[in-house]
């Protein structure tokens, strides 16, 4: 069965630096992954989905992934971090057979200090 | 374009009752998928429906069922409430041909969602 770890259920950072949110899957087969973001009482959107086509994806408000098959990671990076980019983030894959079905990583909560 | 619409947004209701969640897709979407979300389990899948048919179900009690309508708007229902099933319930839509290769990498697009608070 696949299945998708966030590796820190927290992140913090200030305003400006870097941001990194660790994924990594498992899976049997070749994965399609995606990253969403949910901002307080909202919905989830779509930042970015992996589909085979190339290892680093580009996704909106200027995040990227690169997707690792050696280290079966996925990890979530933005260069600059702003304060509207604090909200709760999760790793979602599906696999060939199970296309119809997301799993869901357990999120990790992006703050953003000033 | 309206992206998925659900109503409610807040329900409250007690213990042993039963409820209906509504969701409309987007236009021209014709797979309909539910999930649950709560501070313990996270976000699990319910169940997804595609032209009236429920192809995919999660590991939930049949207290939970759905269906969905030949205009691809989709409910679903809880019977026989209880405290644990009070949780934010999020229906997501694809553009979805069928095809298991097409689908794999065919994103979903979800509402805003249902908070429901059993008492």
């Amino acid at each position: 069965a696949q299945s998708v770890t966030q590796l820190d259920s927290h992140v913090s950072v200030s305003e400006g630096t870097p941001v990194l949110l660790r994924c990594n899957y498992s899976s049997s087969y070749s994965p399609s992954l995606f990253w969403y973001v949910q901002h307080p009482n909202k919905g989830l959107q779509l930042l970015l989905k992996y589909t085979s086509a190339a290892t680093l994806v580009k996704g909106i408000n200027g995040f990227e992934a690169e997707f690792k098959k050696s280290e079966t990671s996925f990890h979530l990076t933005k260069p600059s971090a702003h304060m509207s980019d604090a909200a709760e983030y999760f790793c979602v894959v599906t696999i060939s057979g199970s296309a119809r079905q997301l799993t869901f990583g357990s999120g990790t909560q992006l703050t953003v200090l000033p | 374009k309206a992206g998925v619409t659900q109503t409610p947004r807040y329900l409250i209701k007690t213990r042993g009752q039963q409820v209906t969640l509504s969701c409309s897709p987007i236009s021209g979407h014709r797979s309909v998928s539910w999930y649950q979300q709560t501070p313990g389990q996270g976000l699990q899948f319910l169940f997804e429906y595609f032209s009236e048919t429920q192809r995919n179900k999660g590991n939930f009690p049949g207290r939970f069922s759905g269906r969905q309508f030949s205009n691809s708007r989709s409910e679903m229902n809880v019977s026989t409430l209880e405290l644990g099933d009070s949780a934010l319930y999020l229906c997501a839509s694809k553009r979805s041909s069928g095809g298991w290769n097409t689908e794999l990498y065919t994103e979903a697009f979800f509402g805003q969602g249902t908070r429901l608070t059993v008492v």
